[in-house]
């Protein structure tokens, strides 16, 4: 298994700043995941973070709006760029030692 | 790419009864399949998962069960409690090489 802590737990944010949302990991991982769950909905992959690689994110994310940081095997950052209000989530960091997958806490948005 | 169908959305159950949940998955090549239990406020709990290699596994109250030829899936919890009030997902992938696809979450709630 894997424990993973994100820094902060929750944050309320001003239209048009930026948040860096960190990830830190018990045990040292290749793949981590940055998911986001909208009010009430269920789990949407941003992008994957693997140590030593670019990120890759999925379709409707972009580098500019959610960079990703990822310097070693336990830790990782995502940064929420210029936000608005459509960007009040929780951002869940998650990795995946062997097949099994295991979630933060979550950090929770809300922008004003 | 994969899609995953979950249904019901909500569910309520006398405690003591029982309680099933269903995935549907598209992608044939799938092979890995877990369940998350989320509480309220917090990330998304690992409570069983199965592979493509076995059709059931059980985890004292909570069991699983798949059907490659039928692609689908589902989640049983007997005797459920109070305590098993949570939003559940199931999700899928071809274990160790793609992200986690969820399905939409079933809220589940049981009655004292």
């Amino acid at each position: 298994s894997a424990v993973i802590s994100q820094k902060p737990s929750r944050d309320i944010c001003q239209r048009g700043t930026s948040l860096t949302i960190q990830c830190q990991v018990d045990s040292q991982v290749t793949m981590m995941f940055w998911y986001r769950q909208q009010p009430g909905q269920s789990l949407t992959l941003i992008a994957t973070a693997n140590q030593g690689s670019e990120a890759t994110y999925e379709s409707g994310f972009v580098i500019d709006k959610f960079p990703i940081s990822r310097p070693n095997l336990t830790f990782s950052t995502l940064t929420v760029s210029n936000m608005s209000p459509e960007d009040s989530s929780i951002y869940l960091c998650s990795v995946r030692p062997s097949y099994e997958q295991y979630f933060g806490p979550g950090t929770r948005l809300t922008v004003t | 790419g994969e899609n995953v169908e979950q249904h019901p959305s909500t569910l309520s159950v006398q405690e003591g009864d029982s309680a099933v949940i269903k995935c549907t998955y598209s992608d044939s090549a799938s092979n890995y399949f877990p369940w998350y239990k989320q509480e309220l406020g917090k990330g998304p709990q690992l409570i069983i998962d199965i592979r493509s290699n076995v059709g059931e596994k059980k985890d004292q109250r909570i069991a699983v069960t798949l059907n490659k030829t039928a692609k689908h899936f589902s989640l049983h919890i007997t005797e459920t409690q109070p305590e098993d009030s949570a939003v559940y997902f199931c999700a899928a992938s071809i274990e160790g090489n793609t992200p986690l696809v969820f399905g939409k979450g079933t809220r589940l709630s049981v009655i004292a």
